[in-house]
C-alpha cells in the first residue's frame, strides 16, 4: 500500500519557538493532503485542508496564521506551528490522498510537546 | 454538515468472546465509510473500507463491517476477539466525491482480557 512519512516522529521545544513538521507521499503523488490533530485520549480533529499550489482551507477555530501549511509540491506537505505554546502540545497527524481521491493514507504522526 | 457517532466508549471483552462497534453516520450524500484501527503507541491503520458494491465487506485480521443505508449505519463485527486486538477503533466517513477530509468519531477503546 501507500507510504505517508511524517518528519519528526517527536519533538519537544520550548514556548515561543517555531515547529517544522513535513509530511511526505513516498510512492505516489497526493494532490491533497490533510493535516489533522488529536489530543490524548481523542478522536482525529481536522485542522485544515491542503491542495499542492494552492493556500490551504483551515477548518474553523484553527489559526492559519499559527498554523502554516504549505504544500509546494506532489509529495510534500509542511505544517509549522508558530511561536508555539503549552496548549499547542498534541499528536499532529497528515494524511494524503492519491489522484484517484477515493482513500486516504495517514502518517505515522508526530507528537509535540511545547515547554 | 457530516458527523460520525460511536455509542460505545469503552468495551471490555474476554478472548473468544463476540464484538460488535456500533457507528452512525449523519451525511446527506452518498458517502465513503472507512475503520480505522490505532495500537497502543501507534497510528491509524486501515481496518476497512466502504465504497460501493456489496455492503459487507471484509476487512484484515477476521474483522467486517455491514452497511445498512436506511439505518445509516457501518457498524464493525469481529466473531472472536483476541487480546492483540485491544486498541482504540475509529469509524469514520467522508463525501464519496473524493478528495474530502474524513471526519471521525470519537473512538471506542476495547480491551480484550484473557
Amino acid at each position: 500500500g501507500a507510504v505517508v512519512s511524517q518528519h519528526p516522529s517527536r519533538v519537544i521545544c520550548k514556548s515561543g519557538t517555531s515547529v517544522k513538521i513535513e509530511c511526505r507521499s513516498l510512492d505516489f503523488q497526493a494532490t491533497t493532503m490533510f493535516w489533522y490533530r488529536q489530543f490524548p485520549k481523542q478522536s482525529l480533529m481536522l485542522m485544515a485542508t491542503s491542495n499542492e499550489g494552492s493556500k490551504a482551507t483551515y477548518e474553523q477555530g484553527v489559526e492559519k496564521d499559527k498554523f502554516l501549511i504549505n504544500h509546494a509540491s506532489l509529495t510534500l506537505s509542511t505544517l509549522t506551528v508558530t511561536s508555539a505554546h503549552p496548549e499547542d502540545s498534541s499528536f499532529y497527524i497528515c494524511s494524503a490522498a492519491g489522484l484517484a481521491g477515493d482513500e486516504q493514507f495517514f502518517g505515522p504522526g508526530t507528537r509535540l510537546t511545547v515547554l | 454538515a457530516q458527523s460520525v457517532s460511536q455509542h460505545n466508549h469503552h468495551v471490555i471483552l474476554s478472548e473468544a468472546a463476540s464484538l460488535e462497534l456500533g457507528c452512525n453516520y449523519s451525511y446527506g450524500g452518498t458517502v465513503n465509510l472507512f475503520w480505522y484501527v490505532q495500537y497502543p503507541g501507534q497510528h491509524l491503520q486501515l481496518l476497512l473500507k466502504y465504497f460501493s458494491g456489496d455492503p459487507l465487506v471484509k476487512g484484515i485480521k477476521g474483522f467486517e463491517a455491514e452497511f445498512i443505508k436506511s439505518k445509516f449505519s457501518f457498524n464493525l463485527r469481529k466473531p472472536s476477539v483476541q487480546w492483540s486486538d485491544t486498541a482504540e477503533y475509529f469509524c469514520a466517513v467522508n463525501a464519496h466525491s473524493g478528495n474530502t477530509p474524513l471526519v471521525f468519531g470519537k473512538g471506542t477503546r476495547l480491551s480484550v482480557i484473557a
